[in-house]
């Protein structure tokens, strides 16, 4: 079975600074890695997924992430944030070959302060 | 297309009553997704449908919930009886497979007095 860990449960910032959002996985076989993002009294969307390929993903707004296999982890990054950031963030984890039922972390809160 | 459908929005119910919510998936997509959210626990993953058949639903909580899929375009979720610890946003995701995103509904705020 596979499991993920969001290692900050909330990240304050302010407006203009880089951001780095933290995600460590634990799979025995390969995975597919997603970040999505909720905005207030919204549903999930994605921001940026690895499937194979360049471990460097670069998703919407601004947003990418770098998969690392050896240190089994999958942290999100954005250079200079906005207010409109400002959202909570699940990385998800399923297993090449393996079920269809995503693994989400328990969330991190992005707050970016003017 | 308008993504995934759910309604209502916004339910409030008191204890013992029964409460069905629905959604409509989007079009073409062969799995459905329903999730419930709360502050303590998070995302909890209830049920996953694939091809209108139940594959897992080791996350419904009790016998009180309970999930239909009676075509690709509508799936259910009720509750019968409610009790205040079913409050939560309860939402209904779909996909086309395993490398594919999942595709949220607004979601279902519940609330159970």
């Amino acid at each position: 079975a596979q499991s993920v860990t969001q290692l900050d449960s909330q990240v304050p910032v302010f407006e203009e600074a880089p951001v780095e959002l933290r995600c460590n996985y634990s799979s025995s076989v390969s995975v597919y890695l997603f970040w999505y993002v909720q905005y207030p009294n919204q549903g999930l969307q994605l921001l940026l997924k690895y499937l194979s390929g360049s471990t460097l993903v670069k998703g919407i707004n601004g947003f990418e992430a770098e998969f690392n296999k050896s240190q089994t982890s999958f942290h999100l990054r954005k250079p200079s944030v906005h207010i409109s950031d400002t959202a909570e963030y699940f990385c998800a984890v399923r297993t090449v070959g393996g079920s269809y039922i995503p693994t989400f972390g328990r969330g991190t809160s992005l707050i970016v302060h003017p | 297309d308008a993504g995934v459908i759910q309604s209502p929005r916004h339910e409030v119910t008191e204890m013992g009553q029964e409460v069905t919510l629905r959604c409509k998936p989007i079009s073409g997509h062969n799995s459905l997704f329903w999730y419930r959210q709360t502050m303590m626990r998070g995302l909890e993953l209830l049920i996953y449908f694939n091809n209108n058949v139940p594959i897992d639903d080791s996350g419904m909580p009790e016998d009180r919930f309970s999930a239909k899929m009676p075509n690709a375009s509508f799936s259910t979720l009720k509750i019968q009886p409610s009790e205040p610890r079913d409050s939560a946003v309860y939402f209904c995701a779909s996909s086309t497979g395993q490398q594919e995103t999942q595709y949220f509904g607004p979601g279902t705020r519940l609330l159970v007095l």
